[in-house]
């Protein structure tokens, strides 16, 4: 299916394990996103990628660690999970970096941190 | 450092009147500013685009404005409908290629 999806939906951990969030899109967008989204907080940015092999911090990036060795997959990874981590995790995609791309998002994934 | 502000508490309006969403910026410049309309247990869905040279902007129903003095953007929505009910994103553009969001405003229309 086109378009761009998260794995798992859903997530349960507990404090100290590693979790690996999963992205892919089929359009071969070259730009893509984490954010994360709290009560209060509204979308924060994580990381970001500008293309294969190029990632760059957002605004709230400790504790986390990304990878894009593929244009299509861009994973999260909670080295080492946190309660403050409980969340909901959106990736999105952008074609290139015009200032007016809009951005894609996926449906989320619901993370809760035990 | 950079600050979005959006009506923190819901709004709710009766069928058929306009809704008005306010966004509000502080400490930049944005070159365009995105709203996005985000229903429960989904992601953000893009609606509108607005250029810092561009007064207003209008799509179907959509209303969106940019007063880049007051640095300020209203959304809205005439004729409303119970559909439209959701939770709508401001997003001014920053810099290399990133969107800051603010956190939203509820928006509930009574049928």
């Amino acid at each position: 299916d086109a378009g761009i999806t998260q794995s798992p939906r859903y997530k349960i951990t507990e404090t100290g394990r590693q979790v690996t969030l999963m992205c892919h899109q089929t359009w071969s967008h070259s730009y893509m996103f984490w954010y994360r989204q709290d009560l209060g907080h509204g979308l924060r940015l994580i990381y970001y990628s500008a293309a294969a092999d190029i990632t760059d911090k957002g605004e709230v990036p400790d504790g986390y660690v990304v990878s894009r060795s593929k244009t299509e997959n861009f994973p999260l990874t909670l080295e080492s999970a946190t309660r403050s981590q409980t969340s909901v995790y959106f990736c999105a995609s952008s074609a290139f970096q015009g200032r007016e791309e809009t951005q894609y998002f996926g449906p989320g994934t619901r993370l809760l941190v035990l | 450092s950079q600050k979005i502000e959006q009506n923190s508490e819901a709004l709710n309006i009766q069928e058929g009147k306009t809704a008005t969403l306010t966004c509000n910026y502080t400490n930049y410049s944005p070159a365009y500013l995105q709203w996005y309309r985000q229903d429960p247990g989904r992601g953000p869905v893009f609606l509108l685009l607005i250029r810092e040279n561009e007064k207003e902007k209008r799509k179907e129903r959509l209303k969106v404005t940019f007063d880049t003095t007051l640095k300020q953007s209203l959304f809205h929505i005439t004729a409303s409908q119970p559909a439209d009910s959701a939770t709508y994103l401001c997003a001014p553009y920053n810099q290399g290629g990133k969107l800051i969001f603010g956190q939203g405003t509820e928006l509930s229309v009574k049928p």
